[in-house]
């Protein structure tokens, strides 16, 4: 079965400090996509980074980098020198071959000043 | 960037009445979304279209219809709606295939039913 799993649903982080948000999937296909949205109070996901299944390398982008541990199925969301806007729902999604995207249930993030 | 643009941003409306949100985008994107998201809850795969002429169901059942008339609009209609019905819908599109497409989303719906 294609899951993600999402475990801390809130988490709270000092300004300017890094975090790092969990996520787990579960797939038996061995070409798929992880990634990582934002989702402000303002309601749009905004698209924040992308690692495939065959990438050796972990993706980065800006101040956000997918720790992608493949044996533990693990992809989580690095965020460093926290700033206040990054306060928002963070979701982990995944898509395998096919049309489906399967979702977690998020992350709420509240960085403190 | 892509745009895409739903309407309206929040909607309060009576049991049993009609509605079509509204979703719209510019990137002349051949596969749309909509999707459904409850607080705490994964977004759920209501309906989906590869182009012009072509709608599926998703995952979640949905009594909400859908219609794909030009490549650019992707309206989400309830005939009757329903206090059950109450929830943020999300609409998203990409041009991409294969595990490797990004989705761009709407700023969402947030439909109330009383």
């Amino acid at each position: 079965a294609q899951k993600i799993t999402q475990t801390q649903p809130g988490m709270f982080v000092q300004e300017k400090e890094a975090v790092t948000l969990d996520c787990t999937y579960d797939t038996s296909d061995p070409s798929y996509g992880l990634f990582w949205y934002k989702q402000p109070s303002s309601g749009e996901m905004i698209f924040l980074i992308y690692q495939g299944s065959y990438d050796q390398q972990n993706a980065t982008e800006g101040r956000y980098s997918l720790n992608f541990q493949k044996a533990r199925k693990s992809a989580n969301l690095v965020i460093s020198a926290s700033q206040l806007g990054d306060s928002a729902m963070y979701f982990c999604a995944m898509k395998v071959t096919g049309n489906q995207f399967y979702f977690g249930t998020g992350t709420s993030l509240t960085v403190i000043p | 960037e892509a745009d895409i643009y739903q309407t309206p941003r929040y909607l309060v409306i009576g049991t049993g009445k009609k509605i079509t949100l509204e979703c719209s985008q510019t990137m002349g994107h051949d596969k749309m979304y909509w999707y459904q998201q409850d607080p705490g809850m994964e977004l759920h795969l209501i309906h989906y279209s590869y182009g012009v002429n072509s709608t599926e169901k998703g995952d979640l059942s949905s009594e909400s219809t859908v219609s794909r008339i030009r490549t650019e609009h992707f309206p989400l209609t309830l005939e009757s709606a329903r206090p059950s019905h109450t929830s943020q819908y999300l609409c998203a599109s990409s041009d991409q295939t294969g595990p490797g497409e990004k989705l761009f989303f709407g700023s969402g719906t947030q439909l109330s039913v009383l």
